[in-house]
C-alpha cells in the first residue's frame, strides 16, 4: 500500500481531458513538492511536473499539475493515443524522511 | 546531451549480491545526485535512496537500509548501487536518475536484476 493514493486507472476518449488525482497526507504532500512521471510500456519513467505545477522543457502544455492541500491532480487536455500510459505522482515525506511514489494510474485513451 | 547508461542485466541467486553502474555524461556529475529507483515486475515505483554527486552523501530507504551501498566515482561519472543478501522479492528493474528530490529530470534506460534459485 503506497503513501499517495491515486486512482488504479483512468480513461478517456481521444481529444477529451482526463485528471488523475493524488491524494496525500500533511506530512507529504501537504507540505512538500509534488512531481509526477509517465512511463511508456516498457520504457524509463519520464518527469512531467515537477514543483506542483512546472513543466519541463519539451513537455507539452497539455500536461498540467496542481496542488491543493493534502492533495495533487494530474491534467491532460487534448488526448493522444501516445498518451496511454502509467502515470505515478510523487514527494517527500517529511515524517518518512523518504521519497514516496503513488501507486500509479494507467491511462487508456479509448 | 544529458545521458545515464546503465549495466546490462543480471542473475543472481538469493543470498548473493549485485551491482549495478550507472555512467553520466552532458553534465557536470558534482552537481546532482543520483536517485535509485526500483519497480518489481507489474509493480509500482519503489525510491531506493540518493547518494550527493559532490560529497557521497547518501540517503536510504528503510527497506533496503542495510543491504544496499550507493557510491560514487567522480573521474568517471559513474554511481554503483550495491544490493545485498538478494531475495526473491528483489527481483526488479532498476533506474538510475539525475535529481535527488522530486527533479528526476533524466532517467537510465533500466537494468533488470533476477534472484532466482
Amino acid at each position: 500500500q503506497s503513501v499517495l493514493t491515486q486512482p488504479p486507472s483512468v480513461s478517456a476518449a481521444p481529444g477529451q481531458k482526463v485528471s488523475i488525482s493524488c491524494s496525500g497526507s500533511i506530512t507529504n504532500i501537504g507540505s512538500n513538492y509534488v512531481s509526477w512521471y509517465q512511463q511508456l510500456p516498457g520504457t524509463a519513467p519520464k518527469l512531467l511536473i515537477y514543483g506542483n505545477d512546472k513543466r519541463p522543457s519539451g513537455i507539452p502544455d497539455r500536461f498540467s499539475g496542481s496542488k491543493s492541500g493534502t492533495s495533487a491532480t494530474l491534467g491532460i487536455t487534448g488526448l493522444q493515443t501516445g498518451d496511454e500510459a502509467d502515470y505515478y505522482c510523487g514527494t517527500w515525506d517529511s515524517s518518512l524522511s523518504a521519497w514516496v511514489f503513488g501507486g500509479g494510474t494507467k491511462l487508456t485513451v479509448l | 546531451q544529458v545521458r545515464l547508461v546503465q549495466s546490462g542485466a543480471e542473475v543472481r541467486k538469493p543470498g548473493a549480491s549485485v551491482r549495478v553502474s550507472c555512467k553520466a555524461s552532458g553534465y557536470t556529475f558534482n552537481n546532482y545526485a543520483i536517485t535509485w529507483v526500483r519497480q518489481a515486475p507489474g509493480q509500482g515505483l519503489e525510491w531506493m535512496g540518493w547518494i550527493s554527486g559532490d560529497n557521497g552523501n547518501t540517503k536510504y530507504a528503510q527497506k533496503v537500509q542495510g543491504r544496499v551501498t550507493m557510491t560514487a566515482d567522480t573521474s568517471t561519472s559513474t554511481a554503483f548501487m550495491e544490493l545485498g543478501s538478494l531475495r526473491s522479492d528483489d527481483t526488479a528493474m532498476y533506474y538510475c536518475a539525475r535529481g535527488q528530490v522530486g527533479d528526476f529530470d533524466y532517467w537510465g534506460q533500466g537494468t533488470l536484476v533476477t534472484v532466482y534459485s
